[in-house]
């Protein structure tokens, strides 16, 4: 069973920084916050993950909140090109365990 | 390689055939996992193969469903007796360990006719 929960589906302007939540409020200390996208018809594809502290890549940036119970995926610049389903998933670090994806959120890029 | 490579990229095959599907994940990666997403649904765990440990067969759903990883690197997906329920879009990934994120092939699309 998926562990977070994320709003089904945003709309956001190109050229906006779309800003996409997620809840984990059982996560547990050796948790990591994952996010991935899925485009129409392709494999998911890692976008960044985190602990504790925010982190930021080529791709986007994430937000994670003090107690650790939620997160925030930020796309600084939407494009066309990030219309996708995002996935938040939380894995441990003991790296023995199946990913679950939960339903996502179905993030539109509106021109 | 460069990334996770699945083959064929589109099957389509005749109710009641056999099909095997193939992972080729990144080299290094010891834990391999086999996922299928139907039409407008979302990722559904199959099985996990985490180096040389007995596989987590907990999402096959059912008998007709198999899969073997053979020398620790590449791994076939084989469906008996296909039903037409079985098309979908079957995906790997592959995982180095630890905090290391998952990485998928881009899925073998399979079409029960």
């Amino acid at each position: 069973d998926a562990k977070t929960t994320q709003p089904t589906s945003m709309d956001c302007a190109e050229g906006r920084a779309a800003n996409l939540p997620c809840n984990h409020s059982t996560i547990s200390g050796n948790e990591y916050v994952y996010w991935y996208r899925q485009i129409h018809s392709q494999g998911p594809q890692y976008i960044i993950h985190g602990l504790k502290n925010n982190e930021t890549n080529e791709m986007a940036s994430l937000i994670i909140t003090e107690d650790r119970k939620s997160s925030t995926l930020i796309l600084p610049h939407a494009t066309l090109r990030d219309t996708a389903v995002y996935y938040c998933i939380l894995l441990s670090n003991f790296g023995n365990e199946k990913l679950t994806f939960g339903t996502g959120t179905r993030l539109t890029i509106i021109p | 390689g460069a990334g996770v490579s699945q083959s064929p990229s589109n099957k389509v095959t005749e109710k009641g055939k056999d099909v095997e599907l193939r992972c080729d994940p990144i080299s290094g990666h010891t834990a391999l996992y086999w996922y299928r997403q139907s039409l407008g649904q979302g990722l559904e765990f199959l099985i996990y193969f985490q180096g040389n440990s007995a596989p987590d067969k907990s999402g096959l759903p059912s008998d007709r469903f198999s899969a073997e990883r053979t020398g620790g690197s590449v791994s076939t997906l084989t469906i008996q007796r296909t039903q037409q329920e079985d098309s979908a879009v079957y995906l790997c990934a592959s995982r180095k360990g630890g905090t290391a994120g998952f990485f998928f092939g881009q899925g073998t699309r399979l079409t029960v006719v």
